[in-house]
Order: C-alpha cells, then sequence, then structure tokens
C-alpha cells in the first residue's frame, strides 16, 4: 500500500535533548513537509522540501532542522533550542510543490517533552 | 502569516440534519483554497482543491463554494451520517505563498444518532 509513515506515535524524551521524528513515503511524491498541530491553532508549516538535498523554512522553523538526503524520507529534528517542542507533527507529501496539489498526511507524532 | 479563520469551531447535527460552516481568507493574491477531512486517530484527507471564484465541488454528499473576491469558502454536507464526524480544515495559498498552505483551526463536526 503506498502512503506516508511516521514514527513513533508517541515520543517522550526529557527536556534539553534533541530528538528526530521519521517521515516515509512511497507514493513518488516531490514534495515533503512538516507540520506542527498545537490545540486550538491551525497547522503550521514548519519545513518543506521540493526535492532531494533541498529544502526551505516554513513559518516557525527556529528549533528544528531537516534534511532530505533520499525522496522517500524527510526526518525532522527538534532541538534543544525549540523552546516549546511539545506538540503533535505531521508529515505530509504531494506530487509537487505547488499550491493545486493536494498533500497527502502521515499518522502524526504526538511528542512530549518532561 | 495570513489569517484564515473558520467559523464555528465546533458544531453538533443531528443524523440527517444538514449542516454548513465557513472558511475566511484574505482576498487578495487569491492561488487555492484546500478542504481537508480529519477523522479522529487517522491522517488528514483531502477533500476538494478549489481555484476557480464562484466553483462548487462535490463529493456525494459533502459540497464545497468558493468565492474568492469577498474571501470565503462554504462547505456544506448533506443529510449528515454519524461517519462525517471529523474536523474539517481549510487551507488558503496566495499567488505569494510559493509552496505554503496556511491553514485554519478547523471546524469540529459531531453527527449524533
Amino acid at each position: 500500500d503506498g502512503g506516508i509513515t511516521q514514527s513513533p506515535k508517541y515520543l517522550f524524551r526529557k527536556e534539553g535533548q534533541n530528538v528526530t521524528l521519521s517521515c516515509e513515503q512511497n507514493l513518488n511524491h516531490d514534495a515533503m513537509y512538516w507540520y506542527r498541530q498545537d490545540p486550538g491553532q491551525g497547522l503550521r508549516l514548519i519545513y518543506y522540501s521540493q526535492i532531494v538535498n533541498d529544502f526551505q523554512k516554513g513559518d516557525i522553523a527556529e528549533g528544528y532542522s531537516v534534511s532530505r538526503e533520499k525522496k522517500e524520507s524527510f526526518p525532522l529534528t527538534v532541538t534543544s533550542a525549540q523552546k516549546n517542542p511539545t506538540a503533535f507533527y505531521l508529515c505530509a507529501s504531494s506530487i509537487v510543490r505547488t499550491e493545486f496539489n493536494e498533500q497527502f498526511f502521515g499518522p502524526g507524532t504526538r511528542l512530549t517533552v518532561l | 502569516i495570513l489569517n484564515v479563520e473558520q467559523s464555528p469551531q465546533s458544531l453538533h447535527v443531528q443524523e440527517g440534519d444538514s449542516t454548513n460552516f465557513t472558511c475566511s481568507f484574505p482576498s487578495s493574491n487569491f492561488y487555492a483554497l484546500h478542504w481537508y477531512r480529519w477523522e479522529t486517530a487517522k491522517s488528514p484527507e483531502a477533500l476538494f482543491v478549489m481555484t476557480l471564484n464562484g466553483d462548487e465541488k462535490k463529493k456525494g454528499r459533502i459540497s464545497a463554494t468558493l468565492n474568492t473576491k469577498e474571501g470565503y469558502s462554504y462547505l456544506y454536507i448533506k443529510g449528515s451520517q454519524p461517519e462525517d464526524s471529523a474536523t474539517y480544515l481549510c487551507a488558503f495559498a496566495t499567488t505569494d505563498s510559493w509552496g505554503k498552505l496556511q491553514f485554519g483551526a478547523g471546524t469540529q463536526v459531531v453527527v449524533t444518532p
């Protein structure tokens, strides 16, 4: 089955530790995205990538880093510089990075920093 | 960051009733408007992508309209069923947003039998 997988579903970390969230897709999509959701707010874009080895900051990139070494994979690292990392994180992909194309979402990772 | 507002925040509907809710967005530099359905414990799924003023899209009992000049879109559910219970998200893109979608906070719909 084609789709997007995110792991783990739940993640707990101590304050001050970096943590990496996994996102893999087998849809052969060029573009991939990371969003963050907080209660009562819309999804906010952290980073996005159109092509391998290229990515751009979204609206709330501070304290996060990404890599795009393979077309299928777009891991997100939440660094200790992120002041409020506890949130629900969604990964998405689309055929190309245009606003006409629907995005396909993974199941999400809920990160809790203790 | 552009403001996309959805109202109401939540609504309860009796099974069989029809309902509608709104997505408001800035009318300048419009490029595209997306609607997604997000059921509990599942991933958001695209319902519609709309690009033309006056456009109307339909999928089963769900339809959407778009007014880009005044900056709003309506989503309609006809004859609501319990499986329609979900959070409905809209997302907006401008001509200069270059790959970025701005999401609203969503409208949570609960359909009771």
